[in-house]
């Protein structure tokens, strides 16, 4: 089966513009979740989507981040505008409903300079 | 969310069986335990997950002690591509979320 697809793979953008990152997940999967790691930080959940509703956004940090998942299908993360704050990776991760593990993408390296 | 704790660094020899350790002594009894490991800055690659009893899957085992406070990652023939950073978090039945720590960094050493 085809895993977890991020895009772009790297972006690099400059404070104050905006970014669009998308996440498709694998087929059939109701829970999607995006975490990030920021330079030498440990890797920090953003939020958990079911279906299209999201289920848990607790780790959103502020406003200028905006997550959506149209239909339930993929899902989008914009960051507008950017901070250089913002600079790290970004990981998707999708998961059947129960107790198995989650697929990760490769994620998406963000650099806002 | 309960607190796991993991020796920073570990070293084996290929061929030999990696033994990696986890203290979650807070966790709580409807925690799982998950172990993920990290290749270089790929993605973070599930590996195993347990309540309560031994797991083992094509990837490894799990042993879970009786009270629940510690487990153990076991990687019985360890090869140079399981080189990476291991972590261990919980995970609560209501909750799907994942608490990533500094993780062990394991090294498989030729």
């Amino acid at each position: 089966e085809a895993g977890v697809t991020q895009f772009p793979s790297h972006s690099v953008i400059e404070k104050g513009q905006t970014v669009t990152l998308r996440c498709d997940p694998i087929s059939g999967h109701d829970n999607l979740y995006w975490y990030r790691r920021v330079m030498g930080k440990e890797i920090k959940f953003l939020l958990h989507f079911v279906k299209e509703s999201k289920q848990d956004e607790s780790g959103m940090p502020n406003n200028r981040f905006l997550a959506e998942r149209t239909g339930g299908t993929y899902s989008t993360l914009k960051v507008q505008p950017a901070e250089l704050e913002d600079s790290g990776v970004y990981f998707c991760a999708s998961s059947p409903t129960g107790y198995y593990g989650y697929t990760f993408g490769s994620g998406t390296r963000l650099t806002v300079v | 969310d309960a607190k796991t704790t993991q020796p920073p660094s570990m070293d084996c020899a290929e061929g030999r069986a990696a033994n990696l350790p986890c203290n979650h002594s807070t966790i709580s009894g409807n925690e799982y335990v998950y172990w993920y490991r990290q290749i270089h800055s790929q993605g973070p690659q599930y590996i195993i997950h347990g309540l309560k009893n031994n797991e083992t899957n094509e990837m490894a085992s799990l042993i879970i002690t009786e009270d629940r406070k510690s487990s153990t990652l076991i990687l019985p023939h360890a090869t140079l591509r399981d080189t990476a950073v291991y972590y261990c978090t919980p995970r609560a039945r209501s909750n799907y979320k994942l608490t990533f720590g500094k993780g062990t960094l394991l090294t498989v050493n030729p």
